[in-house]
């Protein structure tokens, strides 16, 4: 079954405006990742948050988590046309022993940025 | 530099033929994943490789073999391919730090349609 959730499933906005995903997840974790897929296309890593940060940065990206509510929210500043894509986040789970599991994805948030 | 390629980019089988989905990484990354994506289901885990010669079963193994002979290479096998098998074939790859997965790097999909 899937860890990972994203809410919503589409959006749209206008250039310009922010755009906010969230995901939700079910069990503990070692970190979580978000992932952009352009059509047709393979997914590119964005951003990764350990399981002991609350915040994390990077350009027009900012990611939250709050493991107490195992959620994480995707913002993007500032959209443009090119933002259009499917994003999905992932979860490392923290394996009760051995090695790290791999990742489990959501089913993912269809953004669509209008010009 | 490379990164994950897969090949073939698109394939057509009939119900019963087999084949192998092959993918090649040059990062030296010990993780090794195989997914498959369908239409609202985000993406889920086939296979996943741990180092060369160990791997192990994920969300959705059945009818898929895979093995890992070297750090490089982690081809999928297709036992008997069913209409169910449909999809679109994702691999991808990450190294390990602290026993914990980081950004996995993914090949650009194999489509495969059974008919």
């Amino acid at each position: 079954s899937q860890q990972g959730e994203e809410d919503p499933q589409a959006l749209s906005i206008q250039e310009g405006e922010n755009a906010t995903m969230n995901c939700s997840y079910k069990t503990s974790i070692n970190n979580l990742q978000w992932y952009r897929q352009n059509s047709g296309r393979g997914l590119v890593h964005l951003i990764l948050i350990r399981s002991n940060e609350r915040e994390k940065h990077s350009g027009r990206l900012r990611v939250t988590l709050d493991t107490s509510k195992k959620s994480s929210s995707l913002l993007i500043t500032a959209s443009r046309a090119a933002d259009t894509a499917s994003y999905f986040c992932a979860t490392a789970e923290r394996p009760y022993s051995g090695s790290a599991r791999q990742l489990t994805f959501g089913s993912g948030t269809q953004l669509t940025v209008l010009p | 530099n490379a990164g994950v390629t897969q090949t073939p980019k698109f394939q057509v089988l009939k119900t019963g033929q087999s084949m192998t989905l092959q993918c090649a990484q040059d990062m030296n990354h010990e993780y090794m994943s195989w997914y498959r994506q369908d239409p609202g289901m985000g993406l889920r885990l086939i296979h996943y490789s741990v180092g060369a010669g160990i791997t192990d079963q994920g969300e959705v193994p059945n009818g898929y073999n895979v093995s890992r002979s070297t750090t490089e290479d982690f081809p999928l096998r297709l036992l008997s391919a069913a209409p169910s098998q449909t999809s679109v074939y994702f691999c991808a790859s990450s190294y390990s730090r602290g026993g914990q997965n980081t950004e996995a790097f993914f090949g650009q999909g194999t489509r495969l349609t059974v008919v």
